[in-house]
């Protein structure tokens, strides 16, 4: 069964420093999302990518924060400069018809 | 503003009774429903949805019901089993738009 799959599982870094968070979303898929978690709060909706251009974001999606697919099949998600509050869970989705497929999520912890 | 809402944080049941986990929505344009489970450090995983236009959408031991009068949706797990404890996310969506999380009702089932 196809699924998505994100690298690496847990990213720790230093504030300021940039991260980039990987994700390949199953492949006839045409939507993708990211999303995070802090621990022990609800998943929280970061950014929608459509036709190669982002479709939606949310107000967390601030200027430190971009997404690309560079090759066709990886979707990446930056971090420019982290923060410590940038530290959670960011899972990857990818979607077909309403269903939305979660990668595992990279744990992010800013230090 | 939360558009959706799980009130209920927690809830512990005995195996082989009934798990009910409740949601609340605001926004009246959401017209997918989706039930999320999720286990620590794993990704949100898709469990059953139902259409703004049904009011039960039913799959083995789980049963979801829809009341959009009163713009609230409940699971029901039955017979509930140990393996079902869990976080259980209610997900709310537009025309395969993002997907607007509730908090999460952890269900822990009780040998």
């Amino acid at each position: 069964e196809p699924e998505v799959t994100q690298t690496p599982s847990h990213q720790v870094t230093q504030m300021g420093q940039e991260v980039i968070l990987r994700c390949v979303p199953i492949s006839n898929h045409l939507y993708f999302y990211w999303y995070r978690q802090i621990l022990g709060q609800k998943v929280e909706f970061l950014v929608s990518f459509y036709n190669n251009e982002i479709s939606e974001k949310s107000e967390i999606f601030d200027d430190q924060f971009s997404v690309e697919r560079p090759d066709g099949s990886n979707f990446t998600l930056k971090i420019r400069s982290t923060k410590l509050e940038d530290s959670a869970m960011y899972f990857c989705a990818s979607i077909t018809g309403y269903e939305q497929f979660f990668g595992p999520g990279t744990r992010l912890t800013v230090l | 503003d939360q558009q959706v809402k799980q009130n209920s944080p927690s809830l512990s049941v005995q195996e082989g009774r009934i798990s009910i986990l409740n949601c609340d929505y605001t926004n009246s344009m959401f017209d997918y429903f989706l039930w999320y489970k999720k286990y620590p450090a794993e990704g949100p995983t898709f469990l059953i949805s139902i259409s703004s236009i049904k009011d039960k959408n039913e799959d083995g031991r789980f049963t979801v019901f829809l009341n959009k009068s009163a713009k609230h949706l409940s699971l029901h797990i039955v017979p509930s089993q140990p393996g079902d404890s869990a976080v259980y996310f209610c997900a709310a969506t537009t025309n395969a738009g993002k997907s607007t999380f509730g908090d999460g009702t952890t269900l822990t089932v009780k040998p």
